[in-house]
């Protein structure tokens, strides 16, 4: 089993609906992050978690909110979707307690278009 | 601020040949650097990091990236090409010792034909 998940991995909605990207995790890490990818412009960063009581905006997060349910879940929540936020959007995690510090393991990706 | 720089954003080589996709970054502090791979339809892999000591690194499925301070570098590489290397490939940026926020490169396409 994949050691983190994203539901849904398709999803084609309307602007201005109310959109909720999940994620899940195995790993056992504190850390997770939300990314967006969009073709020549690389992933950035939406928002991260570094533990249940801590969340931080990233450098694209207007528009966007998110929800750490738990060690394990991390939410992005789309209030109002917009035909701009048509994107791939990426789970990660980190363990900074690792040997291998700083190393993000990543969710396969939510594809998701707005209409 | 750090920044990435790839440069191409599409590369194309034979099988067998020399790969070389190119980054450059800026940092004011000294950097964790990074290599991952996207595979079509696929999330992120990570291929090889940089963090301290050896400025040579070598990777999964035969890759390899220097660290070059002068440079400001961290050149991805490997010696001959296979079609299986085909995919999306990343260069990322961290504070070393801070709070392991990457930021990412545009990103290179290899394509690899016969």
């Amino acid at each position: 089993d994949a050691d983190v998940t994203q539901t849904p991995r398709n999803r084609i909605t309307k602007t201005g609906k109310r959109i909720m990207l999940e994620c899940s995790q195995t790993k056992g890490h504190d850390r997770m992050y939300w990314y967006r990818q969009d073709p020549g412009l690389g992933l950035r960063l939406i928002y991260y978690s570094f533990d249940v009581k801590d969340i931080n905006k990233g450098e694209i997060s207007d528009g966007y909110s998110v929800s750490r349910q738990a060690q394990a879940k991390f939410s992005l929540s789309l209030e109002s979707a917009i035909p701009n936020q048509t994107a791939l959007y990426f789970c990660a995690t980190s363990d900074p307690t690792e040997i291998s510090t700083d190393t993000q393991y990543f969710g396969p990706g939510t594809r998701l278009t707005v209409l | 601020a750090q920044s990435v720089t790839q440069l191409g954003s599409h590369v194309s080589v034979s099988e067998g040949a020399l790969v070389l996709l190119r980054c450059n970054y800026s940092s004011s502090v000294p950097p964790y650097l990074f290599w991952y791979v996207q595979y079509p339809n696929q999330g992120l892999q990570l291929l090889l990091k940089y963090t301290t000591g050896a400025t040579l690194v070598k990777g999964i499925n035969g890759f390899e990236a220097e660290f070059k301070k002068s440079e400001t570098s961290f050149h991805l590489t490997k010696p001959s090409a296979h079609m299986s290397d085909a995919a999306e490939y990343f260069c990322a940026v961290s504070e070393a010792g801070g709070y392991n926020k990457l930021i990412f490169g545009a990103g290179t396409r290899l394509a690899v034909h016969p």
